[in-house]
């Protein structure tokens, strides 16, 4: 298994340009969420989706856009670049519902993104 | 609102033991999650508590006190590998995984 894929790994971007981070998982979780980790600041939550349809805001959605049309993929948009989003964004994703396993989250190799 | 409190950095001797504190303050409680992070690396799932007491795996163990927001995560027989940062999350209310800003272990010989 695959787990959750996240590409690309790295990117450099110039102020202003968009882009998309791309992650996918193949074990039919229905929540995925996208991270983003600073130096003195650990995970901060952007977006999440509780399943392909539903999307809601984390803690610092601001210049971030996300989709889930299916249960496999969940884009993380930047739709005008700064460089206060210079950090590192982790996908990650988990099973929901009750029991000990639900919300135990699989993390992306993680994506470095600079903006200059 | 949330707020997640941890030691910014700990430092221990191999072979020795390490206790990792976590308290919290958020609007519910749905469950305390410890994950262990190598630099440079992803995040990778510890343990997790929901009911008071102790959960043992192996070397480690995590603690949890629901009426006083207070997690720890204890290290046993530490080895050299257990260099990394861990982080606390707490799972609130909602479906949001919210995580504390991590503990940098680093062992010595």
């Amino acid at each position: 298994n695959a787990g959750v894929t996240q590409t690309p790994k790295f990117q450099v971007l110039k102020t202003g340009q968009s882009m998309t981070l791309q992650c996918a998982q193949d074990m039919n979780h229905e929540y995925m969420s996208w991270y983003r980790q600073d130096p003195g600041m650990g995970l901060r939550l952007i977006h999440y989706s509780v399943g392909a349809g539903i999307t809601d805001q984390g803690e610092v959605p601001n210049g971030y856009n996300v989709s889930r049309s299916t249960t496999e993929d969940f884009p993380l948009r930047l739709l005008s670049a700064a460089p206060s989003q210079t950090s590192v964004y982790f996908c990650a994703s988990s099973s929901a519902g009750g029991g000990v396993w639900a919300n135990v989250l699989t993390f992306g190799a993680g994506s470095r993104l600079t903006v200059l | 609102g949330q707020n997640i409190d941890q030691p910014t950095e700990m430092t221990a001797t191999e072979g020795a033991i390490v206790q990792i504190n976590c308290t919290y303050q958020t609007s519910g409680f749905n469950g305390l999650f410890w994950y262990q992070q190598h630099a440079g690396e992803a995040p990778t799932f510890l343990s997790y508590n929901v009911l008071d007491g102790l959960e043992e795996k192996g070397r480690f163990s995590s603690f949890l006190s629901r009426s006083k927001g207070y997690s720890y995560l204890l290290l046993k027989e530490l080895q050299m590998k257990d260099s990394a940062s861990y982080l606390c999350a707490v799972r609130a209310r909602t479906d949001k995984l919210i995580f504390g800003t991590g503990t940098r272990l680093q062992v010595f010989p």
